[in-house]
């Protein structure tokens, strides 16, 4: 079975600072993996995604992902955090092998910036 | 396109009451899938369809819930009778065929509250 775990729970920034949230999955196969955004209030946006390829993704809103298949790791990065960026993020996987298309979620990371 | 809908946005019922979500996939999707999202456990999904087929159901909780997809433009999740526990909010998402398949785009959800 697939799992997902995202370390940080809860993250304080200042604006400008740089982020970076944890996420690793646990299944030895292929995996899709995506990151996904929820604002306060509102439903789940898709950020990036990694299906194949170049391990470094980039996403909307100057967010970039790096896919390091030794570490079973799709770490989020942003180079300047926003006070908009205060959300909750997610970290996703599905298997293409298994034709399994449902998500599996870790627990999210809430992102609080201070301006 | 308008996107996944769903409705209603927001349900209070009370402990015993029947209630039912309703959710409309974006045209040309072929897989639907309901998860709920709380407090204590996250995001985790109920059941999915492809091609109004279900093909996972194992996350749903109890008998309690069920679910429908008679169209490929529609679909249901009922819960009868309903218990304080099931307060959450539920997100119907819907992805195409095909390896695009595995993205997913989310619905704003329902928040139900059951009193």
């Amino acid at each position: 079975a697939q799992s997902v775990s995202q370390h940080n729970h809860h993250v304080i920034l200042s604006e400008a600072a740089s982020l970076e949230l944890g996420c690793n999955y646990s299944y030895g196969g292929t995996v899709n993996l995506f990151w996904y955004v929820q604002y306060p209030g509102q439903h789940l946006q898709l950020l990036l995604k990694y299906f194949s390829g170049d391990p470094l993704v980039k996403g909307i809103k100057g967010f970039e992902a790096e896919f390091i298949k030794s570490k079973f790791s799709f770490n989020l990065r942003k180079p300047s955090v926003q006070w908009s960026d205060t959300a909750e993020y997610f970290c996703a996987v599905n298997s293409p092998n298994t034709g399994r298309r449902a998500l599996t979620f870790g627990s999210g990371t809430r992102l609080q910036v201070q301006p | 396109d308008a996107g996944v809908i769903q409705s209603p946005r927001h349900e209070v019922t009370e402990m015993g009451q029947e209630v039912t979500l309703r959710c409309k996939p974006i045209s040309g999707h072929n897989s639907l899938f309901w998860y709920r999202q709380t407090m204590m456990r996250g995001l985790e999904l109920l059941i999915y369809f492809n091609n109004n087929v279900p093909i996972d159901d194992s996350g749903m909780p109890e008998d309690r819930f069920s679910a429908k997809m008679p169209n490929a433009s529609f679909s249901t999740l009922k819960i009868q009778p309903s218990e304080p526990r099931d307060s959450a909010v539920y997100f119907c998402a819907s992805s195409e065929g095909g390896q695009r398949g595995y993205e997913q785009y989310f619905g704003p959800g329902t928040r139900l509250t059951v009193t």
